[in-house]
């Protein structure tokens, strides 16, 4: 089966500019997930879909940050103004339920360089 | 709430050495433990994980866990190191809802 889909792969902007990442989960998943992975650590969760349906976003920077998954496939995550500190790996997973025995699969991820 | 330490940001092993990676977690639930592993430019891999049962737990490509209650442990091991096992080994607790705190990771360097 295919895997999780990101696009871009790699993305420069400077500081201030705007920034949107796509992600096409494995198809059938229910959940979806948007980590950012800053280097030297390990993957934290910034959003978490089930469905089109918000799960967690406790951990969004919503005065800049903001993701959709419209029709509870894909998922689109926007930044909007970028900062210095948002230059990072954002990795995007699926499972096929939300609950704790589900693997997560995860796309190779977008890095994103702010300058 | 959860928390992961994994123990030494880098570990150098030779080729055909025992593979030893420390985590250690906190939760005040039972938790659910596993370990992943993530080559350069590509996403994280399931190599095993933790749920109920069997402390022992066995993974792909020859790794082993075993989760250690008393010790809150759950430490990554394999008897020979391989090239191909060159990677950045992350180890995670789920617990109490469905949110997975991810440790900040170990790079594992193998010497030939």
């Amino acid at each position: 089966e295919a895997g999780v889909a990101q696009s871009p792969r790699y993305k420069i902007i400077e500081k201030r500019q705007s920034v949107a990442f796509w992600c096409n989960p494995i198809s059938g998943h229910a959940t979806l997930y948007w980590y950012q992975q800053i280097l030297g650590q390990g993957p934290k969760l910034l959003i978490q879909f089930q469905n089109n349906g918000v799960v967690d976003d406790s951990q969004l920077p919503k005065d800049r940050f903001s993701a959709e998954r419209l029709k509870g496939v894909d998922s689109t995550l926007k930044i909007q103004p970028a900062k210095l500190e948002d230059s990072a790996v954002y990795l995007c997973a699926s499972s096929l339920r939300g609950d704790e025995y589900n693997e997560q699969f995860f796309g190779p991820g977008t890095r994103l360089t702010v300058l | 709430a959860q928390s992961v330490t994994q123990l030494g940001s880098h570990v150098s092993v030779s080729e055909g050495a025992l593979v030893l990676l420390r985590c250690n977690y906190s939760s005040s639930v039972p938790p659910y433990l596993f370990w992943y592993v993530q080559y350069p430019n590509q996403g994280l891999q399931l190599l095993l994980k933790y749920t109920t049962g069997a402390t022992l737990v066995k993974g792909i490509n020859g790794f082993e866990a075993e989760f250690k209650k008393s010790e809150t442990s759950f430490h990554l091991t394999k008897p020979s190191a391989h090239m191909s096992d060159a990677a950045e080994y992350f180890c995670a607790v789920r617990g109490g809802g469905f949110k997975t705190i991810f440790g900040a990771g170990t790079r594992l360097f193998v010497k030939a």
